[in-house]
């Protein structure tokens, strides 16, 4: 019910390429989705984030398209450069509920390379 | 604003010995999140201070416990350390339950 599942597990795009990575979420409560990207050897940031209520939010190369119905969300990396080259992590928790559901469920990540 | 400060940064263990990681949230917060990071199990939740309280724990046995002193800085002790230990050990602060959660830079533990 908490589970929070990340495709693909790496990926690989050329500059200028546009990077896209899935993720679905099983418990209904949840309703904050960030995003949060990690480099080696620093902790995860947070990147970008959005709340069910709307569809798809941007900022600047970086956009979520969220799909409730499907319970699905995707990071979207447009024009993709070298320096994106990271692992990204999408997550889930609740602000409505209690307990354990209000901290976040993290995806199994993304290795993202973007080839020069 | 300083970000989350995580100290140390690296650890060698010897399995059964115990260790304290400690860290000091972004100043203001008064939540602080503990995460274990391995590339099997990816990101784990352990447990969050608010406040002196904890507040939640995730599914970790007894051997992982925390706490939160007045000034909101934390610390995580690991008792009796097994080799599956080793992992990167991940702070997160938030000044709110409702506010995202800022991460340090984590604390590698090896376990020999």
């Amino acid at each position: 019910q908490q589970q929070v599942k990340q495709s693909p597990q790496s990926l690989i795009v050329q500059k200028g390429g546009i990077s896209i990575i899935n993720c679905a979420y099983e418990n209904t409560a949840f309703d904050y989705f960030p995003w949060y990207q990690q480099f080696p050897g620093k902790g995860p940031a947070l990147l970008i984030a959005i709340r069910p209520d709307v569809s798809e939010k941007k900022e600047g190369r970086f956009t979520i398209s969220f799909n409730k119905s499907a319970k699905q969300f995707s990071l979207h990396i447009m024009d993709s450069q070298p320096g994106d080259s990271a692992t990204y992590f999408c997550a889930a928790l609740t602000y409505r509920r209690s307990g354990s559901a209000r901290q976040l469920t993290f995806g199994s990540g993304t290795q993202l390379t973007v080839l020069p | 604003k300083a970000g989350v400060t995580q100290t140390p940064r690296y650890l060698i263990k010897t399995r059964g010995q115990q260790v304290t990681l400690s860290c000091s949230p972004i100043s203001g917060h008064r939540s602080v999140s503990w995460y274990q990071q391995t590339p099997g199990q990816g990101l784990q939740f352990l447990f969050e201070y608010f406040s002196e309280t904890q507040r939640n724990k995730g599914n970790f046995p007894g051997r992982f416990s925390g706490r939160q002193f007045s000034n909101s800085r934390s610390e995580m002790n690991v008792s009796t350390l097994e080799l599956g230990d080793s992992a990167l050990y991940l702070c997160a602060s938030r000044d709110s339950f409702n506010s995202p959660l800022h991460f340090g830079n984590g604390t590698r533990l090896t376990v020999t």
